[in-house]
């Protein structure tokens, strides 16, 4: 069975200061692993997926995170908070590349607020 | 760039009612999706499809629930007799079988289901 954990329903940081949201999974297998986010009234949108190869993934809108195996975790990270990036981001975890038939475990979400 | 669709945005309905969620795939996709979400909890897995068949369903998908593909473009989850813990944000999701930073699964902007 798979899970993910994401501390911290809601995070708050300043315009312009680091973003640090927090996941850590629980698999059965190697797992591949994405960062999804939903702005209002909108579906999500993939931001980042890990699946082999280099642990430090590079995503769309300035974001990373590293898949750390020892750690079991999956941080995500940007080095400056822009106004814009105000949004639900939620940590999910596959058996599959994320198709076929498996669903994504997703984890409860981290409601990130950006203060000016 | 295309996406995909749901309607309605909201429904509203009386427990024990039968509602019909539909979902408008991204058109040359092949595995088609269903999450629900509750409020304050994980987006959850409830069922895939391809081929004109449920790949694989989680154990929230229960007799109660049913999907079907009635067109080549609609893609609708049937909730036979609505309970008042049904309500919930139900999102449909589809996924390409291409390769790359695209290979995951896109998803509809959700239906928010209040049983009443």
């Amino acid at each position: 069975a798979q899970s993910v954990t994401q501390l911290g329903s809601h995070v708050s940081v300043s315009e312009g200061a680091l973003v640090l949201l927090r996941c850590n999974y629980s698999s059965s297998v190697p797992p591949y692993l994405f960062w999804y986010v939903q702005y209002p009234n909108q579906g999500l949108q993939l931001l980042l997926k890990y699946t082999t190869g280099a642990t430090l993934v590079k995503g769309i809108n300035g974001f990373e995170a590293e898949f750390k195996k020892s750690e079991t975790s999956f941080h995500l990270t940007k080095p400056s908070a822009h106004m814009s990036d105000a949004a639900e981001y939620f940590c999910a975890v596959s058996r599959t590349g994320g198709g076929g038939a498996d669903g994504l475990t997703f984890g409860k979400g981290t409601h990130l607020i950006i203060q000016p | 760039e295309p996406e995909v669709t749901q309607t309605p945005s909201h429904q509203v309905t009386q427990m024990g009612q039968e509602v019909i969620l539909r979902c408008v795939p991204i058109s040359n996709h092949l595995y088609f999706y269903w999450y629900r979400q509750i409020l304050g909890q994980k987006v959850e897995f409830l069922v895939s499809f391809y081929n004109n068949e449920i790949s694989e369903k989680s154990e929230i998908f229960d007799d109660q629930f049913s999907v079907e593909r009635p067109d080549g473009s609609n893609f609708t989850l049937k909730i036979r007799s609505t309970k008042l813990e049904d309500s919930a944000m139900y999102f449909c999701a589809s996924w390409s079988l291409a390769g790359g930073l695209t290979d995951t699964q896109y998803f509809g902007p959700g239906t928010r289901l209040t049983v009443l």
